[in-house]
């Protein structure tokens, strides 16, 4: 079964400070992973995607890691500001399935503080 | 060029009630995608249409749950007989072609008395 597993599930961290977010998935055969920034009721909006072939990949402050043989993303955010508060999503999609079937991860929570 | 863009943000129904969640889609996508979050979890897949057919709908619940997405005029997702149940958020997406980045709307939330 396709899965997609996130963590830490919340995360609180002061103004300025670095993070990073993890993302662990068993989709297969890989396609490609995206992270999403979903604000408090807002839709999800796209930061970057990865394809397997390509291990990092920036947006900003928002650096995005993928390791294909563990099967491991991670997102790292420089210099946080208050407006990086949100919740961060992990979606895989499959090589069989089309992207709006992906697997979502449950995201991570993140808050940053002043 | 205007996003998705998703109506009403709020919608109050009593149980028993009908609700009907609407969906543009961004100018020039074909692709059309519903899905479902429940408070402090992820997005739930629910049906995946293309003009005026009906993709994939593995997502979607048998029974009272409905989607459309005519030649002409938004997407329509359709709840009969609301339960409390479906009170979640509803958030509807596009995408230009088969595997192309989606495009969220703000979504709909969906509150049952």
């Amino acid at each position: 079964k396709n899965q997609v597993e996130q963590s830490p599930q919340s995360l609180i961290i002061l103004e300025g400070k670095n993070c990073t977010l993890q993302c662990n998935y068993t989709v297969s055969p890989f396609s490609n992973l995206r992270w999403y920034k979903q604000d408090t009721g807002r839709g999800p909006v796209s930061l970057t995607i990865m394809t397997f072939s390509e291990n990092t990949k920036s947006n900003g402050r928002y650096t995005a890691t993928l390791d294909a043989d563990t099967k491991q993303s991670s997102l790292h955010i420089t210099a946080s500001q208050l407006s990086d508060s949100a919740s961060y999503i992990c979606v895989v999609s499959s090589i069989n399935t089309n992207a709006g079937k992906s697997t979502f991860g449950d995201g991570t929570t993140l808050t940053v503080k002043p | 060029n205007a996003g998705v863009m998703q109506n009403p943000r709020h919608l109050v129904r009593r149980r028993g009630q009908e609700a009907r969640l609407r969906c543009s889609p961004m100018k020039g996508h074909s692709h059309v995608y519903w899905y479902r979050q429940l408070p402090e979890e992820g997005l739930k897949f629910m049906v995946y249409l293309q003009k005026e057919n009906i993709i994939d709908e593995s997502g979607m619940p048998k029974e009272r749950f409905s989607a459309e997405f005519p030649k002409e005029g938004p997407s329509i997702l359709r709840i009969q007989q609301v339960v409390r149940g479906d009170s979640a958020a509803y958030f509807c997406a596009s995408s230009p072609g088969l595997g192309e980045k989606l495009f969220f709307g703000s979504g709909t939330q969906l509150s049952v008395l």
